[in-house]
C-alpha cells in the first residue's frame, strides 16, 4: 500500500463550525505533514509530526490545530476559520528522502 | 535559506514538442531535488527525484539532471504528450534531515499541450 487517503474530499464550512480533515497512511512512515495550497500557488508547510511528535510548526494560527493519535493517523482540527483559509489542504508522509502526497481536502470556508 | 527559482508559465506546446523547464536552486550543504506533478483537482505526485550531484532522474520519459556547478535541475521531455498538461513543481530537501524533511517549492510551472 502506497497511499496517503484523506477524508473528506470536500468540506463547506462556517467560521463558527468546528471540523476535522483526517488522513492516513499505512506505509509504516514516521513522519507526516500537513501543507496549504491556495490556486496556483505551491503547497506551504504547516506542520511536521515526526515519530507522532510535533516537530515544525510553521507560525500556523492557533484555528488549526493537528493531532496525531498514532503513527498512521494524523489530523487536522479546525475552529472559527476565516473565508481566506478556503484552499487545498494537502497531507504527506515520507520515507527516506521522498515524500507522498494524498489528493487533499478542498475547503471552503463561508 | 534554501530556495527554488522555477520558468515561469504557462506554457503552451503542441503535441510531440521537446520540453523544458528551467529550475534553479540555492541551498546549504547537499540537497536532494525533486520534480513534483499536480493534475488538475489532484495532490502532487513525485515525478522523479535525484539526491546527489550528477545523479539523472528519469520516469515516464521525462528526466532532469542534478547539476551542481550550475545549481539546476532542469526538467525535459522529447516528446509531449496532451495528457502531460498539468503543474510541475521543482523542490528541493534538506538531506541531512531524513525523516523529517521541509520541502521548498518553485513557484509551480503550468503545462498545456495542445493536440
Amino acid at each position: 500500500d502506497t497511499e496517503v487517503t484523506q477524508t473528506p474530499k470536500h468540506l463547506v464550512m462556517g467560521m463558527t463550525n468546528k471540523k476535522s480533515l483526517k488522513c492516513e497512511q499505512h506505509m509504516g512512515h514516521r513522519a507526516m505533514y500537513w501543507y496549504k495550497q491556495k490556486a496556483k500557488k505551491p503547497p506551504e508547510l504547516m506542520f511536521v509530526y515526526s515519530y507522532e511528535k510535533l516537530s515544525i510548526n510553521e507560525s500556523v494560527p492557533s484555528r488549526f490545530s493537528p493531532e496525531c493519535p498514532n503513527s498512521s493517523l494524523l489530523n487536522l482540527h479546525l475552529h472559527a476559520l476565516q473565508p481566506e483559509d478556503s484552499a487545498l489542504y494537502l497531507c504527506a508522509s515520507s520515507s527516506r528522502d521522498r515524500q507522498f502526497f494524498g489528493p487533499g481536502t478542498r475547503l471552503t470556508v463561508l | 535559506g534554501n530556495s527554488v527559482t522555477q520558468m515561469e508559465g504557462p506554457v503552451t506546446l503542441s503535441e510531440e514538442a521537446f520540453l523544458t523547464i528551467n529550475c534553479t536552486y540555492t541551498a546549504t550543504g547537499y540537497p536532494s531535488l525533486f520534480w513534483y506533478v499536480q493534475y488538475p483537482g489532484e495532490g502532487l505526485q513525485l515525478l522523479l527525484k535525484a539526491t546527489k550531484a550528477d545523479d539523472k532522474g528519469s520516469n515516464k520519459g521525462f528526466e532532469a539532471t542534478y547539476r551542481k556547478e550550475t545549481t539546476s535541475f532542469h526538467l525535459e521531455k522529447g516528446s509531449v504528450q496532451v495528457s502531460d498538461s498539468a503543474v510541475y513543481f521543482c523542490a528541493l530537501s534538506d538531506a541531512a534531515n531524513f525523516g523529517n524533511e521541509k520541502l521548498t517549492f518553485g513557484t509551480g510551472t503550468r503545462l498545456t499541450i495542445i493536440p
